[in-house]
């Protein structure tokens, strides 16, 4: 079946440090990538996509890169900021292997940055 | 536009209480979802309506009944919830049916208390 990992939190970082947050995935057919953000108290944003191989997904100066041969689509920033303080969330919607399209979410990592 | 709208923000209800939460969109979305968010944990779905109908229930109890009266609205009614209930409950919507792997796009969510 389809799955998402992704690394344990929390993770702390003083401001403007580089962060990498990685997710792997397992998917039958040829999935599209997401990762979403989840402010405290909020919903979730999309933070940015990919929908086919060596995509690179961009958005608030996050990127990640839709790497098929390595099953992988990391979250990397070169420089965050407090207000980047969120719970991060790797996701994938594959039409194949069950799931039927649905979102398969990664368990959430949760960054915190510091002053 | 890429909002979808909940109401109420936070609900609190006795155990023989029955409420609704409400979700709307009108960015012309013809798939809606419930989710059920718990405390540190990722969204786990609920109901899927594609087209007005409901294609998905992933074997959620049936003191939760959704309904989607239109394209636009979304509904979940609440009758007898226990405390296991409480969570952040969130809805999101796609442009297509989800075996397209569109975006989903998610709504603040109703904080839901269950006393």
């Amino acid at each position: 079946g389809n799955s998402v990992t992704q690394m344990e939190g929390p993770v702390t970082l003083s401001e403007e440090a580089f962060l990498t947050i990685n997710c792997t995935y397992t998917a039958t057919g040829y999935p599209s990538l997401f990762w979403y953000v989840q402010y405290p108290g909020e919903g979730l944003q999309l933070l940015l996509k990919a929908t086919k191989a060596d995509d690179k997904g961009s958005n608030k100066g996050f990127e990640a890169t839709y790497r098929k041969e390595t099953t992988s689509f990391h979250l990397e920033k070169g420089s965050v900021q407090v207000s980047d303080s969120a719970v991060y969330f790797c996701a994938l919607s594959d039409s194949g292997g069950g799931s039927q399209g649905n979102l398969i979410f990664g368990k959430g990592t949760k960054l915190s940055v510091k002053p | 536009d890429t909002e979808v709208t909940q109401t109420p923000k936070h609900l609190v209800m006795g155990m023989t209480n029955k409420k609704s939460l409400k979700c709307e969109q009108h960015m012309g979305h013809r798939a809606m979802y419930w989710y059920k968010q718990k405390a540190k944990k990722p969204p786990e779905l609920m109901f899927v309506y594609s087209y007005e109908k409901l294609s998905i229930n992933e074997s959620v109890p049936s003191r939760f009944s959704p309904e989607c009266p239109n394209s636009s609205l979304l509904n979940l009614h609440l009758h007898a919830l226990q405390p296991e209930d409480s969570a952040l409950y969130l809805c999101a919507s796609s442009p297509r049916d989800p075996a397209s792997t569109d975006t989903q796009y998610f709504g603040p969510g109703t904080r839901l208390t269950v006393l």
